[in-house]
């Protein structure tokens, strides 16, 4: 099975700062990977596909980068309403893993 | 708008079985591959079937394989999880989502509660 590993587990940040999430996968996955966003009580909602195409209708604050083991998922100047757990998940191989989330506080 | 609405959830004692069912509307179920993820409570994301878009071939995560059956209805656009011996560790909401390229999930249900206790 490929692991998931994020970091940090946590972050605070101030409104407009840049703020970047790290995705590691235990073995190769090209560019099979996905962000997610969640807020409290919400079901999770797709952000960011193939490591770095913008979902439709996504902020283009938001940006994802990376290929291989590693991945970055960057907002440019956080916002309010950015603030959730992100979580990335691999599709290169099933069993379909997600990392363990990555809580953004503003 | 796309919408995936599960029901069929609630309390259910251990070693018990529950059936969740997904209903897809603002789309047709047919042509898409469909999973079920689930969340225990305060926890992250598990993934837990997947089922082709013929109903063909199906995956399934480890803890619930050989417990757990999904399946499929394209007339009624809409999937299903049989959950038969339930144990503790299912409590969670569960999330029928649907596989919008390439394993990518897209839309996500509201979420179905389950909860295992006696």
């Amino acid at each position: 099975d490929i692991q998931m590993t994020q970091s940090p587990s946590s972050v605070s940040a101030s409104v407009g700062d840049r703020v970047t999430i790290t995705c590691r996968a235990s073995q190769g996955i090209d560019n099979w990977l996905a962000w997610y966003q969640q807020k409290p009580g919400k079901a999770p909602k797709l952000l960011v596909y193939s490591a770095s195409s913008l979902q439709s209708g996504v902020p283009s604050r938001f940006s994802g980068s990376g290929s291989g083991t590693e991945f970055t998922l960057t907002i440019s100047s956080l916002q309010p309403e950015d603030s959730a757990t992100y979580y990335c998940q691999q599709s290169n191989s099933f069993p379909l893993t997600f990392g363990p989330g990555t809580k953004v506080d503003i | 708008e796309m919408q995936l609405v599960e029901s069929g959830g609630g309390l259910v004692q251990p070693g018990g079985s529950l059936r969740l069912s997904c209903a897809a509307s603002g789309f047709s179920v047919y042509g898409y591959e469909m999973n079920w993820v689930r969340q225990a409570p305060g926890k992250g994301l598990e993934w837990v079937a997947y089922i082709s878009s013929s109903g063909s071939t199906r995956h399934y995560g480890d803890s619930v394989r050989g417990r757990f059956t999904m399946s499929r209805d394209n007339a009624q656009n809409s999937v299903y999880l049989q959950m038969n011996s339930l144990r503790a560790e299912d409590t969670a909401v569960y999330y029928c989502v649907r596989d919008w390229i390439r394993d990518f999930f897209d839309p996500w249900g509201q979420g179905a509660l389950v909860t295992v206790s006696s």
